[in-house]
C-alpha cells in the first residue's frame, strides 16, 4: 500500500533564507509524485510533479523538487523564501495504474518570518 | 480553460436544512471528486465520479448525496448536516484515461452547521 511521510508539520524560516520541505513516500510499483500549496481560505494548487525523465523538477514560484528513489524521498527546496509563501504544502503520490488513488501527505506548514 | 469552480464561497446552514454545492469544470476531464479538509489536515476523499458515474464511495454517510449530471457539473446535496460536518469542500477534476492522475482543484466551499 502506499503513503507519504511529511516528517514536519511546520518549518519555520525567515525571509529571503532557504528551504527544504520533507517528503518520503512508500509504494510497491512506480509512482507519480506531487506537491500542492495551499494558501488560507484558498484551494489546492498543483506546485510541481515528478512523472518520470530527469529527477530534478522545476515548479512554479521559484520551487523545486529532487525525485531520489533509493530514498524513496521526494522533497521541496527553494533557494530564497519570500513573506508570500507563508502557506500549507501538501506532498501527494499517485500508484500507477491504480485508478484514482492519490494519497496526501499530511501537510507541513511553512511560515515566513520577516 | 484550466480552472475549476465552486459556489457557493461559503455556506452557513442548520441541522434541519437542505442546501447543495456546486463545483463545474471545462478542461474535458471525466473524472471528478468531492473532498472534505478539516482544519491543518490534508483533504480526505468522499467521493470519485468516472464517466458520470459513482465509482468511488469511501464510506460516506447518506446524509451528503452526490450527483453528477454532465460531465461538466458535480454537485453535492446536503440534508441534515452535524456540526462536526463543518469543513472546507474541495472539488477537483482530472483525466480518466492518465496514468498518473493529476488533479486540478476548486478553490472550495466553507461549510458551518450551526
Amino acid at each position: 500500500a502506499q503513503s507519504v511521510t511529511q516528517l514536519d508539520s511546520q518549518v519555520p524560516v525567515f525571509e529571503e533564507a532557504p528551504v527544504e520541505l520533507r517528503c518520503n513516500y512508500s509504494s510497491s510499483v512506480s509512482v507519480y509524485l506531487f506537491w500542492y500549496v495551499q494558501y488560507p481560505n484558498q484551494g489546492l494548487q498543483l506546485l510541481l510533479k515528478y512523472l518520470s525523465g530527469s529527477t530534478l523538477v522545476k515548479g512554479i514560484n521559484g520551487f523545486e523538487a529532487e525525485f531520489n528513489k533509493s530514498q524513496t524521498s521526494f522533497h521541496l527546496r527553494k533557494p530564497s523564501v519570500h513573506i508570500s509563501d507563508t502557506a500549507e504544502y501538501f506532498c501527494a503520490v499517485s500508484d500507477t495504474g491504480q485508478g484514482f488513488s492519490f494519497i496526501f501527505g499530511k501537510g507541513t506548514r511553512l511560515l515566513v518570518k520577516p | 480553460d484550466t480552472e475549476v469552480t465552486q459556489t457557493p464561497k461559503h455556506l452557513v446552514m442548520g441541522m434541519t436544512n437542505k442546501k447543495s454545492l456546486k463545483c463545474e469544470q471545462h478542461m474535458g476531464h471525466r473524472a471528478m471528486y468531492w473532498y472534505k479538509q478539516k482544519a491543518k489536515k490534508p483533504p480526505e476523499l468522499m467521493f470519485v465520479y468516472s464517466y458520470e458515474k459513482l465509482s468511488i464511495n469511501e464510506s460516506v454517510p447518506s446524509r451528503f448525496s452526490p450527483e453528477c449530471p454532465n460531465s461538466s457539473l458535480l454537485n453535492l446535496h446536503l440534508h441534515a448536516l452535524q456540526p462536526e460536518d463543518s469543513a472546507l469542500y474541495l472539488c477537483a477534476s482530472s483525466q480518466v484515461d492518465s496514468s498518473y492522475n493529476e488533479q486540478f482543484f476548486g478553490p472550495g466551499t466553507r461549510l458551518t452547521v450551526l
